[in-house]
């Protein structure tokens, strides 16, 4: 069974550039979670997604940070413009959730990004 | 979500048991013990969870005390591929966030 596919696995940006991160769960997956993880700390939820419906952005800092998942299956994570301090492995995750039984989440490899 | 508290870092020698340990003393009774662990520059992997009873699977052991106050995930034949950031998660039941901390980095030592 394919994991969480994710693209790419590294930029490298100009400060002020736009930049998009791409991610396919695994095939029958509800929910879709993006994360991002700074350098020597755990990951931070971003946003998560049940089928097409943005559940949960609280976190996502919505003046430059934007999300979409159309048609419930893959997602991209766009930031523009990027900043400096956005420089963070972005991670997408996966779960088949039903009922109110939260199922384990399956994590991609990551996109490594960095703002210079 | 309640807290955890982990060792920052941990040493094991391959072929050994791994214990690691962490408390969560302000844990509620509908929150459930989640354990994930990182490689390096991979995402994080799903190992085991538990709401008050002991549980095994094929990669480990959870052992969680009887006042849930804290728990302990137990590698028992740790290989240099179990060299990771292990993560303690106090998660509610039903509720999908994970709230990750920093984690114990364990080095297994040949």
């Amino acid at each position: 069974e394919a994991g969480v596919v994710q693209s790419p696995r590294y930029k490298i940006i100009e400060k002020k550039q736009p930049v998009a991160f791409w991610c396919n769960p695994i095939s029958g997956h509800n929910t879709l979670y993006w994360y991002r993880q700074n350098l020597g700390q755990g990951p931070e939820l971003l946003i998560r997604y049940e089928n097409e419906e943005a559940v949960d952005d609280s976190q996502l800092p919505k003046d430059r940070f934007s999300a979409e998942r159309l048609k419930g299956v893959d997602s991209t994570l766009k930031i523009q413009p990027a900043e400096l301090g956005d420089s963070a492995v972005y991670l997408c995750a996966s779960s088949f959730d039903r009922g109110r039984r939260a199922r384990e989440q399956f994590f991609g490899p990551g996109t490594r990004l960095t703002v210079l | 979500d309640a807290k955890t508290t982990q060792p920052p870092s941990m040493d094991c020698a391959e072929g050994r048991a791994a214990n690691l340990p962490c408390n969560h003393s302000t844990i509620s009774g509908n929150e459930y013990v989640y354990w994930y662990r990182q490689i390096h520059s991979q995402g994080p992997q799903y190992i085991i969870h538990g709401l008050k009873n002991n549980e095994t699977n094929e990669m480990a052991s959870l052992i969680i005390t009887e006042d849930r106050k804290s728990s302990t995930l137990i590698l028992p034949h740790a290989t240099l591929r179990d060299t990771a950031v292990y993560y303690c998660i106090v998660r509610v039941g039903g509720s999908e966030k994970l709230v990750f901390g920093k984690g114990t980095k364990l080095t297994v030592n040949p």
